[in-house]
């Protein structure tokens, strides 16, 4: 079965500071798409970051990058300087090759001023 | 350019009762997708579109059914409505090149059957 896996359902940090969400995966693909969404209060599904599985850099948006280890089926989000705006559910998700997402069951990140 | 826009925003419903929730996108999307949330459980995936006349079940299909008569619309039926459909619903669509594009989520619907 092809899962995703998040093993932190909550997790805080002091504004400014850096923290890391941890997301596994499990497929027998080679060729898929990672990401993450966040979804704050207001329950609107924002895409933070993407990342394709045959490229071996990093992808980055600014304060948010991904540490993503193919062979170790790892994918997690480093957010740097956080922000208040920051909190927020944040969901890891795949493609597994196909047109369906499937998602992780979330990390509620809480940014405490 | 409203993107993915979901009716109703929040709806209560008896069991028994029957609804249709409307998904409606501006973007030219191909793709369409219904997603329900529940506590703890992320987002499952209900059923889903490739194309305008087309449906496909997704993880979690038993006691709904979809229809996507036009591109821009993906209306999702609930026949007879049970408590365990309590959830809150999102609709989702994406752009088709032949890879996968990022899918962009309306802003949901929160159902409640009593």
């Amino acid at each position: 079965a092809q899962t995703v896996t998040q093993s932190q359902p909550e997790m805080s940090v002091q504004e400014a500071e850096t923290v890391t969400l941890s997301c596994t995966y499990d497929t027998s693909e080679s060729n898929y798409y990672l990401f993450w969404y966040k979804q704050p209060p207001s329950r609107q599904m924002i895409l933070v970051i993407r990342q394709e599985a045959y490229k071996q850099q990093n992808a980055t948006e600014n304060r948010f990058s991904v540490n993503f280890q193919k062979a170790a089926k790892s994918f997690s989000l480093k957010i740097s300087d956080s922000q208040l705006g920051d909190t927020a559910m944040y969901f890891c998700a795949s493609n597994f090759g196909n047109e369906k997402l499937t998602f992780g069951t979330g990390t509620r990140l809480t940014i405490i001023p | 350019n409203a993107g993915v826009t979901q009716t109703p925003k929040f709806r209560v419903l008896k069991t028994g009762q029957s609804m249709t929730l409307l998904c409606a996108q501006d973007m030219n999307h191909e793709y369409m997708y219904w997603y329900r949330q529940d506590p703890g459980m992320g987002l499952r995936l209900i059923h889903y579109s490739v194309g305008e006349g087309t449906t496909a079940k997704g993880e979690v299909p038993d006691g709904y059914n979809v229809s996507r008569l036009k591109k821009q619309n993906f209306l999702l039926g609930l026949e007879s409505a049970a408590p365990s459909q309590t959830s809150v619903y999102f609709c989702a669509s994406s752009y088709f090149s032949g890879r996968q594009e990022t899918q962009y989520f309306g802003p949901g619907t929160r159902l409640l059957v009593l």
